[in-house]
């Protein structure tokens, strides 16, 4: 089993939906939990960071986490073409330095 | 956010040629940088943890004579592909994690696109 599993869509959505994108993960030690865009053919931009669970808005961008049910999610609001991007989601546990990844969904937002 | 810096962005050379990728932490330092390899439309690859005045710890299947890895200072980290072949070719990115900062933060670099001829 993956640590960290991300569906890779593709997901499609038109103009102004909430988009809602997800992972789960096998490790309760995971604490620390990100959320990146990265738009073809650049490095991935860090969107969210969350520490533990609860959530956390910043603009259209929500991120959230469940620890209990080792499952975090992103949503996005009014969403933009500006939008269409894979998005990575990220975690990594209280000691070390070992990040762990999703696959990456990738996002189309159909003007 | 913090910001990392890859140098060159895009880079061509001749079948044989080695090419070094520069990887700098702009506004604080990183004990510990990252180096992946990205092929189109897939996830990011960890090639090696490199860690600030020691040797790079290289994942399974990595060469570590191929891919030399130097992490000199708390602001830059090098990866050398040394004796390019065209099967080389791919989106080098590098990430880093402040020194002393929460775990958690990661910040990428914009990435290296390498091709080889």
């Amino acid at each position: 089993q993956k640590e960290v599993e991300q569906d890779p869509g593709p997901l499609s959505v038109p103009e102004g939906a909430i988009v809602s994108l997800n992972c789960t993960y096998s490790n309760s030690a995971f604490q620390y939990f990100m959320w990146y865009r990265q738009y073809s053919r650049k490095g991935p931009e860090l969107l969210m960071y969350t520490y533990s669970s609860g959530n956390k808005e910043d603009g259209r961008f929500t991120a959230q986490v469940d620890k209990s049910s080792k499952y975090i999610s992103l949503f996005i609001r009014d969403s933009q073409p500006s939008d269409s991007a894979t998005y990575l989601c990220a975690m990594s546990a209280n000691t070390g330095n070992q990040f762990y990844f999703g696959t990456g969904t990738s996002l189309t937002v159909i003007p | 956010g913090a910001v990392v810096s890859q140098h060159p962005s895009w880079v061509i050379c001749k079948s044989g040629t080695s090419v070094k990728i520069e990887c700098r932490s702009l506004d604080f330092q990183a004990t510990t940088m990252f180096w992946y390899r990205q092929f189109p439309k897939q996830s990011l690859m960890l090639m090696a943890t490199s860690n600030e005045g020691s040797k790079a710890t290289y994942e399974q299947g990595v060469e570590k004579d191929k891919f030399l890895i130097n992490h000199a200072s708390l602001t830059l980290s090098t990866l050398t592909v040394t004796s390019a072949h065209p099967e080389d070719s791919s989106f080098y990115i590098c990430s880093a994690s402040p020194a002393g900062g929460p775990s958690g933060e990661l910040f990428f670099g914009e990435g290296s696109r390498l091709t080889v001829l």
